[in-house]
């Protein structure tokens, strides 16, 4: 599989659960980030976490960051029906370069 | 909050035709990007830009593509010649520091240009 794979695929849950997304990537990284793409719109930028934290917080977000799994996970708690959107985390791939890497995405939906 | 501009947010645009997608970067931004999104699939990189010369590129920016800053606030991406596959999302991004600086980077991307071939 390539850089940055999401996990699941698409996520289907009721208003006030929680969400949690997965990503998983191949390389060694230095950031990793997180986008929101509302449908047919803009990447909105979530949280940026770099490969020495492993947690970050932004209000209702959470990012973790296993390096040694080479994984991060964004959960999103008591969820909104405006957290509809699909999530997508990017990657650095640790070189010197100067480019994001994005996985496949998570879409969510979330029920009112 | 400050943000990336795109213009068009839609083209259409016959095979063939040369198309240029416009965008305004954040002002203090020196790095400045553009990706792509066809329809489904993932957020491909396209080129960066930095001291108005390309820094890097992907093999989908060939010469097909061209970039330019024509002046102090505006960012161009140049389509000759477009093929049916060209049709996709294009985002311009902007960046104010490199990716891998120390602090880590936020890349902040536009509302994208919707470019139809037909």
């Amino acid at each position: 599989s390539q850089q940055g794979e999401e996990d699941p695929q698409a996520l289907s849950i009721q208003e006030g659960e929680n969400a949690t997304m997965n990503c998983s990537y191949k390389t060694s990284i230095n950031n990793l980030q997180w986008y929101r793409q509302n449908s047919g719109r803009g990447l909105v930028h979530l949280i940026l976490i770099r490969s020495n934290e492993r947690e970050k917080h932004s209000g209702r977000l959470r990012v973790t960051l296993d390096t040694s799994k080479k994984s991060s996970s964004l959960l999103i708690t008591a969820s909104r029906a405006a957290d509809t959107a699909s999530y997508f985390c990017a990657t650095d791939e640790g070189n010197a370069g100067n480019m994001l890497t994005f996985g496949g995405g998570t879409r969510l939906m979330v029920k009112p | 909050e400050p943000e990336v501009t795109q213009t068009p947010s839609h083209q259409v645009t016959q095979m063939g035709q040369e198309v240029i997608l416009r965008c305004v970067p954040i002002s203090n931004h020196l790095y400045f990007y553009w990706y792509r999104q066809i329809l489904g699939q993932k957020v491909e990189f396209l080129v960066s830009f930095y001291n108005n010369e390309i820094s890097e590129k992907s093999e989908i920016f060939d010469d097909q593509f061209s970039v330019e800053r024509p002046d102090g606030s505006n960012f161009t991406l140049k389509i000759r010649s477009t093929k049916l596959e060209d049709s996709a999302m294009y985002f311009c991004a902007s960046s104010k520091t490199h990716l891998q600086s120390a602090s880590g980077n936020t890349i902040y991307f536009g509302e994208g240009s919707w470019l139809t071939v037909v």
